[in-house]
């Protein structure tokens, strides 16, 4: 593994089914985020994580919950699918925390909700 | 007024020429900046981050802020077909993750 891995590549989901996106890094970053992207829109923050153990809500949580357990791992879940959460979802990390150093992105899932 | 807002575009740019790419900004705290670039069906990747007023040159690349004005610009020497992708400005969140905005991007097409 090299940088941020994201699984999977692409998924179609039918609306209403609980969905996890998984997310790896091994550059022992402790910020990492999770943003979705919307053509027209740009990128929007879903949720962070300054460090393991903690988490926080970014411009659109609804919908969605996340967790650290570890410094590597930040999988994203929806718990009931909608087809407005049809989007391509990138995972972010960052060496410091508060959003002050630069991100890296990984190569993102692309999701469509029927 | 959006918190960062960029021109859409598509901005078309002859080869070799200079591109020049603008973002204004709301937040008058927001100290430093980054731009990134996205390639079609690609993740986005920092290209340029500036941190105080004034210029920051990198190859072909600088970067340009002014806080009095509210606004950053990238400017692309010497423009190559490879340049061809979406620019997106973004603030830190300085204090906060929770703060992170990236503007819209802007889409930039280099002609041969």
């Amino acid at each position: 593994i090299a940088g941020i891995t994201q699984a999977p590549t692409s998924q179609i989901l039918a609306a209403g089914r609980r969905m996890t996106l998984r997310c790896t890094q091994d550059m022992r970053h402790n910020a990492m985020y999770w943003y979705r992207q919307d053509l027209g829109l740009g990128l929007r923050l879903i949720h962070y994580s300054n460090t393991a153990g903690t988490t926080g809500k970014g411009e659109v949580p609804d919908g969605y919950s996340v967790s650290r357990a570890n410094t590597d791992d930040f999988p994203l879940t929806l718990a009931s699918a909608v087809p407005s959460q049809t989007s391509v979802y990138f995972c972010a990390s960052s060496e410091g925390s508060g959003g002050t150093d630069t991100q890296y992105f990984g190569p993102g899932t692309r999701l469509t909700v029927l | 007024q959006k918190e960062v807002e960029q021109n859409s575009g598509p901005l078309s740019v002859p080869e070799g020429a200079i591109a020049s790419l603008n973002c204004t900004y709301s937040d008058r705290g927001s100290q430093s900046f980054f731009w990134y670039r996205q390639y079609s069906g690609k993740s986005p990747e920092l290209i340029m981050s500036i941190y105080s007023n004034g210029d920051k040159e990198d190859g072909r690349f600088t970067a340009q802020l002014n806080k009095a004005s509210q606004y950053v610009s990238l400017l692309i020497r010497d423009s190559q077909p490879s340049d061809s992708a979406t620019y997106l400005c973004a603030p830190p969140g300085y204090s906060s993750a929770s703060k992170i905005i990236f503007g819209s991007g802007t889409r930039l097409s280099i002609r041969p």
